[in-house]
């Protein structure tokens, strides 16, 4: 079973300028996931969408974080203009639903550095 | 907030059993016990899920007191692949935002050859 996929690996931009994130997650996966991760920190939530409606998007900037899953399947995550401090790794993850038993899959990530 | 307390480090030797501690004293009745570790460069991996019953699979043990204010995940031989942060994790089972996974700091787990 193909795992959950993400791109870039990695990016370096400069402050104030916009990046994209891609996800992919497995077949069949209802409920998608954005975490940032800061080095040394564990993951944290920025959104949960289930099929393509926003569950929880309580942690997410919005005044510069965007985030969407169209068609119910992959997603984006955009951030505009970029600070300093948005220098993480961003995971992408999926589960089946929304069941707090269920496992959630999480893909390699996107290191992100801003200059 | 995480609502679970664990050791920041521990180390273990290869080939020998691995009781990685978890406190959650606030824990309600309806919340799941989870356990994720993160290889390093990689992202989260699950590991173990339990509700009160000790839970066994091919990668450890799961061991839940009987007040279930705490866990214990077992490694039962360490390999040096196992040398990753492990994450205990309270999750409702309500569902929705409620139900979301909140990470804490976990402990990092050293595997000396």
């Amino acid at each position: 079973e193909a795992g959950v996929a993400q791109s870039p690996r990695y990016k370096i931009i400069e402050k104030r300028q916009s990046v994209a994130f891609w996800c992919n997650p497995i077949s069949g996966h209802a409920t998608l996931y954005w975490y940032q991760q800061i080095l040394g920190q564990g993951p944290k939530l920025l959104i949960q969408f289930q099929n393509n409606g926003v569950v929880d998007d309580s942690q997410l900037p919005k005044d510069r974080f965007s985030a969407e899953r169209l068609k119910g399947v992959d997603s984006t995550l955009k951030i505009q203009p970029a600070k300093l401090e948005d220098s993480a790794v961003y995971l992408c993850a999926s589960s089946l639903d929304l069941e707090g038993f269920r496992e959630q899959f999480f893909g390699p990530g996107t290191r992100l550095t801003v200059l | 907030d995480a609502k679970t307390t664990q050791p920041n480090s521990m180390e273990s030797n290869e080939e020998e059993p691995v009781h990685l501690p978890c406190n959650h004293s606030t824990i309600s009745g309806t919340d799941y016990i989870h356990w994720y570790r993160q290889l390093p460069s990689q992202g989260p991996e699950y590991v173990i899920h339990g509700l009160t019953s000790n839970v066994n699979n091919r990668m450890a043990s799961l061991a839940i007191a009987e007040d279930r204010k705490s866990s214990t995940l077992i490694l039962h031989r360490a390999t040096l692949r196992d040398a990753a942060v492990y994450y205990c994790i309270l999750r409702p089972n309500y569902g929705g935002s409620q139900g979301n996974l909140i990470f804490g700091k976990g402990t990092k787990l050293s595997v000396k050859p």
